[in-house]
């Protein structure tokens, strides 16, 4: 297993545009979190799966923002009508049970023009 | 309102000797704490942690303290290395919670 992947690695996107980036986590990892990261800060937590349940979710995450993990394996980041506010790193990361040492991907970085 | 504080942005410290950095949080729920390093253009890596039961853990080069009553951690790195320079996270995660609530993280720069 090569660790967490995220694709794209890079987007370049109009504002109100839709765009989706792709997990996959580690394969036997059940869980499956999303962050956001943004200049001069830390990540900042946005959702939280559990095998195919969304368990939390951050008020960070608004209406436009969704996520799914069907099936329990790879995850969905969609986010819609795309503001420039949005421009961020959006990092993947999964763990194996209750431990906090969870494996980051390498993100996905968002530019909105 | 930042739960989980990095006060300093930067830090540079001579190869071969001590770094240290600090990091500060107001939640008195928190009681696991994680120590991440990113490198540019790649995702954080996981470090080294702490319980709230310990006040130290130590793994090699890298040791974590953690002062619950100055609700106060730091991790030391010795002797320090070029290949440390990176931004350090601390991270912090209260019991049942499956989030971490991360610092603005901290650039350390090791010069030759």
């Amino acid at each position: 297993d090569t660790g967490v992947s995220q694709d794209p690695r890079h987007k370049i996107t109009k504002r109100g545009q839709n765009v989706t980036f792709r997990c996959d986590p580690i394969s036997e990892h059940n869980r499956l979190y999303w962050y956001r990261q943004t200049l001069g800060q830390g990540p900042e937590f946005l959702t939280y799966f559990q095998n195919e349940a969304q368990l939390e979710k951050s008020r960070l995450l608004s209406d436009r923002f969704s996520a799914e993990r069907p099936k329990g394996s790879f995850s969905t980041l969609e986010i819609q009508r795309t503001e420039q506010g949005d421009s961020a790193m959006y990092l993947c990361a999964s763990s194996q049970g209750p431990t906090y040492g969870y494996t980051f991907g390498s993100g996905t970085r968002l530019t909105v023009v | 309102d930042q739960q989980v504080k990095q006060n300093s942005p930067s830090l540079s410290v001579q190869e071969g000797r001590i770094s240290i950095l600090n990091c500060d949080y107001t939640n008195s729920m928190f009681d696991y704490f994680l120590w991440y390093k990113k490198y540019p253009a790649e995702g954080p890596t996981f470090l080294i942690s702490i319980s709230s039961i310990k006040d130290k853990n130590e793994d090699g080069r890298f040791t974590v303290f953690l002062n619950k009553s100055a609700k106060h951690l730091s991790l030391h790195i010795v002797p320090s290395q070029p290949g440390d320079s990176a931004v350090y996270f601390c991270a912090a995660s209260a019991e049942g919670a499956q989030k971490l609530v991360f610092g603005q993280g901290t650039r350390l720069t090791i010069n030759p």
